[in-house]
């Protein structure tokens, strides 16, 4: 599975959009970009997966570069509620015939303030 | 649906002690899993399961047993407690392990 790299932490301001960054350098062909936060002392939650078009659900935004090497988590009006760890994860896929199993790294702990 | 359920929430063993972390799910999914978290650390995989009968080991699988009966129970079983099993266990389960992960609220167990 392909390693990514995320920043260690991140401070929004309530009502602005939040940018979580993922580098992805070494991501396959066939293998999916996958977002879970984790707020305080909860079990992970998940939040929009893509292969490389930009995704857009009720929570967030998924914008995946066109070499695939990066994408970036977009929560357009974030709120004191989104305060959590956000973890990126590339993991291949049913659909493309090279499933895998979810690995967790450290993630970006966000804080949303006032 | 309930979704995804842990129990119990806390629990405090002493080193050499045994005992079973349950966790059902009612979504009727196949594929359950079972990780545990440590302070400031990302979740590490125990043990998976992609359908009745069927488990296999994750990253961190010793001290741990685990079965799959029903599609809907996946208990975590610790055989003889020690410290470093200090940890959140946080069980999963999906249609399948690329799939939507739900994940259960934890439970936070302490061996002492």
């Amino acid at each position: 599975d392909a390693k990514t790299t995320q920043p260690t932490s991140m401070d929004c301001a309530e009502g602005r959009a939040a940018n979580l960054p993922c580098n992805h350098s070494t991501i396959s062909g066939n293998e999916y970009v996958y977002w879970y936060r984790q707020i305080h002392s909860q079990g992970p939650q998940y939040i929009i997966h893509g292969l490389k078009n930009n995704e857009t659900n009720e929570m967030a935004s998924l914008i995946i570069t066109e070499d695939r090497k990066s994408s970036t988590l977009i929560l357009p009006h974030a709120t004191l509620r989104d305060t959590a760890v956000y973890y990126c994860i590339v993991m291949g896929s049913i659909n493309t015939g090279t499933a895998s199993k979810l690995t967790f790294g450290t993630g970006t702990r966000l804080q949303v303030t006032l | 649906n309930a979704g995804v359920t842990q129990t119990p929430k806390f629990q405090v063993l002493k080193t050499g002690q045994s005992m079973t972390l349950q966790c059902a799910q009612d979504m009727n999914h196949e594929y359950m899993s079972w990780y545990r978290q440590d302070p400031g650390m990302g979740l590490r995989l125990i043990h998976y399961s992609v359908g009745a009968g069927i488990t296999d080991q994750g990253e961190v699988p010793n001290g741990y047993n685990v079965s799959r009966s029903t599609t809907e129970d996946f208990p975590l079983r610790l055989l003889s407690a020690a410290p470093s099993q200090t940890s959140v266990y946080f069980c999963a389960s999906s249609y399948h392990s690329t799939y939507e992960q739900y994940f259960g609220p934890g439970t936070r167990l302490t061996v002492t």
